[in-house]
């Protein structure tokens, strides 16, 4: 079974400054998909960024960034010019590339605090 | 853009009542729809898997007689909590892939529902 690991329940960053979330995880296939979604105060979850495990170029979005290594089985998300609402909870995710709809598995999270 | 609406938002219930979440895909159709549950302070854990016109596929400890799982058409699925309890509380989210093919699929999630069981 896949597992995606984030060891940093809570990270701080001052406005306008740089933060670097980690996350790794474990799996057998060769072939996946991985996320970072954020969930706000109002619990919705917002794609973030998604990367492609073929893909060796590491997938941005604007401020956001990821750095994917295959080999070590990581995926940390890079929040450049942070901003006030980027507060949130940021979960790592994982999903197979198998045929049909897959489930996505979930880190367990980390809460990001921007500071004024 | 693809839209899950999902109600309702919140739910008070008595213990041993039985709660109805409603998840339904606004502009697409979703053949499955997941289901999931958030402990406050934790992540989201799938419960099940819904398919439109066939039976739910439950994750390993999940009671299938307690949550019922229903996805009678392409843009509507029901997960029902019967008999529910103080434990049962807790933040449930609906997500539904869009068609499309694995590489251009995008999930997108309902704004969940909050149950609560005095």
């Amino acid at each position: 079974a896949q597992t995606v690991t984030q060891s940093q329940p809570e990270m701080s960053v001052q406005e306008a400054e740089t933060v670097t979330l980690s996350c790794t995880y474990d799996t057998s296939e060769s072939d996946y998909y991985l996320f970072w979604y954020k969930q706000p105060p109002s619990r919705q979850m917002i794609l973030v960024i998604r990367q492609e495990a073929y893909k060796q170029q590491n997938a941005t979005e604007n401020r956001f960034s990821v750095n994917f290594q295959k080999a070590a089985k990581s995926f940390s998300l890079k929040i450049s010019d942070s901003q006030l609402g980027d507060a949130a909870m940021y979960f790592c995710a994982y999903r197979s590339a198998a045929g049909g709809y897959q489930k996505v598995t979930f880190g367990i999270g980390t809460k990001l605090q921007v500071i004024p | 853009g693809a839209v899950v609406s999902q109600h309702p938002s919140w739910v008070i219930c008595k213990s041993g009542t039985s709660v109805k979440i409603e998840c339904r895909s606004l502009d697409f159709q979703a053949t499955t729809m997941f289901w999931y549950r958030q402990f406050p302070k934790q992540s989201l854990m799938l419960m099940a898997t819904s398919n439109e016109g066939s039976k739910a596929t439950y994750e390993q400890g999940v009671e299938k007689d307690k949550f019922l799982i229903n996805h009678a058409s392409l843009t509507l699925s029901t997960l029902t909590v019967t008999s529910a309890h103080p434990e049962d509380s807790s933040f449930y989210i609906c997500s539904a892939p869009s068609l499309g093919g694995a590489s251009n699929e995008k999930l997108f999630f309902g704004s969940g529902t909050q149950l609560s069981v005095l």
